[in-house]
């Protein structure tokens, strides 16, 4: 049984430019949830998608957008890249009922 | 506002040298407490999950505790490959599905 996988491992970007992260949810789970590790940091909420909407979101500016697909796996979608944005982003996925979460191994972005 | 803060941010221990880390929340109303382990580069791996005051979970050298305040996460006679990053995250009960996460504890246990 495939865990939640995620692509690409790692990228690399430069500032402006436009960027999309891939999340495939373990096998069985719905919802899938983004969070954003910065170096040294513990993980910070992105935003949940659950039946394809946007069910909750963090504070992160509008330039981060996402999507799920009726096979349940998701994007992230990150615009006009900053420096800042440069962290490890993390996709975590749980079925329906239950709160534990099953992360993914990352993408690691940086952005130049 | 909803807030961890782990402690202490980094420990070195003895093959053997049993420790607690700690997890300090405040958060409006506890839907659960979890505490993850992170390898270097890899995505957290699920460890324990907590509900109320005065439960307490183990697995293998590992035991997870909670108060109304904070929670604590034992490690017994620890090995080396217990080395990792330790978070520990709340939800809160105010209609959110969020996870607030702490920065972590590094632990560094030397053989």
């Amino acid at each position: 049984d495939a865990g939640v996988t995620q692509s690409p491992t790692h990228l690399i970007k430069t500032r402006g430019q436009q960027v999309t992260l891939r999340c495939s949810p373990k096998s069985g789970h719905d919802t899938v949830s983004w969070y954003q590790q910065a170096l040294g940091q513990g993980p910070q909420f992105i935003f949940q998608y659950y039946e394809e909407e946007e069910r909750q979101r963090g504070n992160f500016p509008d330039r981060f957008s996402g999507h799920q697909f009726p096979n349940y796996s998701s994007e992230l979608n990150v615009n006009a890249l900053l420096l800042g944005d440069s962290a490890l982003y993390l996709c975590a996925s749980s079925p329906t009922g239950t709160q534990k979460l099953f992360f993914g191994s990352g993408t690691q972005l940086s952005v130049l | 506002e909803d807030q961890v803060t782990q402690s202490p941010e980094a420990l070195r221990l003895q093959e053997g040298e049993s420790s607690s880390l700690n997890c300090s929340y405040t958060v409006s109303g506890l839907r659960g407490l979890f505490w993850y382990r992170q390898d270097p580069g890899k995505g957290p791996e699920f460890l324990f999950t907590l509900y109320s005051a005065g439960e307490e979970k183990e697995k293998e050298r590992l035991k997870a505790t909670l108060t109304k305040k904070e929670s604590f996460l034992h490690i017994t006679a620890p090995k080396p490959e217990d080395s990792a990053t330790y978070l520990c995250a709340v939800q809160a009960t105010s209609g959110t599905y969020k996870y607030i996460f702490g920065t972590g504890t590094r632990l560094k246990v030397l053989a």
